[in-house]
């Protein structure tokens, strides 16, 4: 059974189209995040979400907004895409910080490669 | 703030030749470590994770690394590199928020 799971695998789209990328864990972990990964390969955090709620936003322009319908799935909806929006998006999750452990092993999706033309 | 520095963007090595890919941190804390490879068009599996204890770390693969508080450092290990290493690796610290914070990568190149 996969435990991160992403879907889509790849996602190509035009400029301005509204978009969305899901995840789902069957981990039964409480904290679940996004990464983005950029063409130069660089992996930087833009959200995470505990049990469903908004953690870290890392100063992730609005058009990205994250839902958490549950705390199995973090999804990713993009509205407006713009060139600068293609990526590697990887989403993780994680126990959360806290209760005696300060840190907490990420497992990571294989990630959806987005496209914007 | 926390970062990690990678200082080689890519390294070549002879299959059956010894490996060391370097990373240092900058964390004010007791760091958390790690080392994740990423194989081209793959998603990130982690090699092997420092949080307490023994300063020298045993991952899979035949992957090994060492934490040095003194030189900041988390460089990471392989006695023989096999042509199925050939991938990008990732040195990562853990952070606040349990958020992890990248290093640039080193890519790996293996010649036979």
């Amino acid at each position: 059974d996969t435990a991160v799971s992403q879907t889509p695998k790849y996602l190509v789209t035009q400029m301005g189209n509204d978009k969305s990328i899901k995840c789902e864990q069957n981990l039964g972990h409480d904290t679940m995040y996004w990464y983005k990964q950029d063409s130069k390969k660089f992996l930087k955090i833009m959200f995470s979400y505990n049990n469903k709620e908004l953690i870290i936003n890392e100063t992730v322009p609005n058009r990205f907004s994250p839902k958490s319908p549950d705390k199995a799935h973090l999804n990713l909806h993009i509205n407006s895409l713009e060139l600068g929006d293609s990526a590697v998006y990887f989403c993780a999750s994680s126990h959360p910080q806290g209760g005696g452990a300060l840190y907490n092993e990420q497992f990571f999706g294989p990630g959806t490669r987005l496209t914007v033309l | 703030a926390q970062s990690v520095t990678q200082p080689d963007i890519h390294i070549t090595v002879s299959e059956g030749a010894s490996l060391e890919l370097r990373c240092n941190y900058s964390y004010g804390a007791t760091p958390y470590l790690f080392w994740y490879v990423q194989s081209p068009g793959q998603g990130l599996q982690l090699l092997l994770k420092y949080f307490s204890g023994d300063t020298l770390v045993q991952g899979i693969k035949g992957f090994e690394a060492e934490f040095k508080r003194s030189q900041s450092s988390f460089n990471l290990r392989k006695p023989s590199v096999h042509w199925s290493d050939a991938a990008e690796y990732f040195c990562a610290v853990g952070a606040y928020g349990n958020k992890l914070v990248f290093g640039a990568g080193t890519i790996l190149r293996v010649k036979s």
